[in-house]
């Protein structure tokens, strides 16, 4: 199985903050990966996909980017509402994989 | 608009079995894979394995080979995921969530039912 794991495992940051999270595949794995947004008592939703693709209707201060086996999610400018735990997976390889999450909360 | 609700939830005994529906709305039923997650208290996602809706076809986990088994009834357009013999550790948030591309198997998850807690406790 592809092994995922995400840096760092919870952060604070303030309102208006650039919010920088990694995840790194411990094999290549393209481009084939998405990042979820799950916040307290909520299932999972879809941010992007892809490494990089925004969802439809998913705010524009969240973005991704990297290949390969490096990776990194981005929220520009944090706002209250973005305080959840945010999850990469992987599914380039059978079986699909998620890191272990991070944390975000507002400082 | 497309919608998955899930059974509510459930306390079993050591042991048992527990199945877990989720029904789909708001879009084919048959056109898209769905796949079941599942998330331990206080820790990360954990992929099962998928069903076909259209062929029933399946594909589980390693971990669940023969425990799980995953089946639909397409004439209300709901799946089901049955896990036997629970023990403790199996004490979690199961989610049902649909591959979001029709007719082709993606592994990636969109949208996610709502969840169903199960408690595993003697």
């Amino acid at each position: 199985d592809i092994q995922m794991t995400q840096s760092p495992s919870s952060l604070s940051a303030s309102v208006g903050d650039r919010v920088t999270i990694t995840c790194q595949a411990n094999h290549d794995i393209s481009n084939y990966l998405n990042w979820y947004q799950q916040k307290p008592g909520k299932a999972p939703k879809l941010l992007i996909y892809d490494a990089s693709i925004l969802k439809t209707g998913v705010p524009s201060r969240f973005s991704g980017s990297g290949s390969g086996t490096d990776f990194t999610f981005t929220i520009s400018s944090l706002q209250p509402e973005d305080i959840a735990t945010y999850y990469c997976q992987q599914y380039d390889n059978f079986p699909p994989t998620f890191g272990p999450g991070t944390k975000v909360d507002i400082k | 608009q497309v919608q998955l609700v899930q059974s509510g939830a459930e306390v079993k005994k050591p042991g048992a079995s527990v199945q877990v529906s989720c029904k789909a709305s708001g879009y084919t039923f048959t056109g898209y894979y769905m796949h079941w997650v599942r998330q331990a208290p206080g820790q990360g996602l954990e992929w099962m394995g998928w069903i076909n809706p259209h062929s029933g076809g399946t594909n589980y986990a390693q971990k669940f080979l023969g425990r799980v088994t995953m089946t639909r009834d397409t004439s209300i357009s709901t799946g089901y995921m049955e896990l036997s013999r629970l023990r403790s550790d199996d004490t979690a948030v199961y989610y049902c969530a649909r591959d979001p591309l029709r007719g082709s198997l993606n592994n990636w998850f969109d949208p996610w039912g709502q969840g169903t807690l199960v408690t595993v406790s003697s």
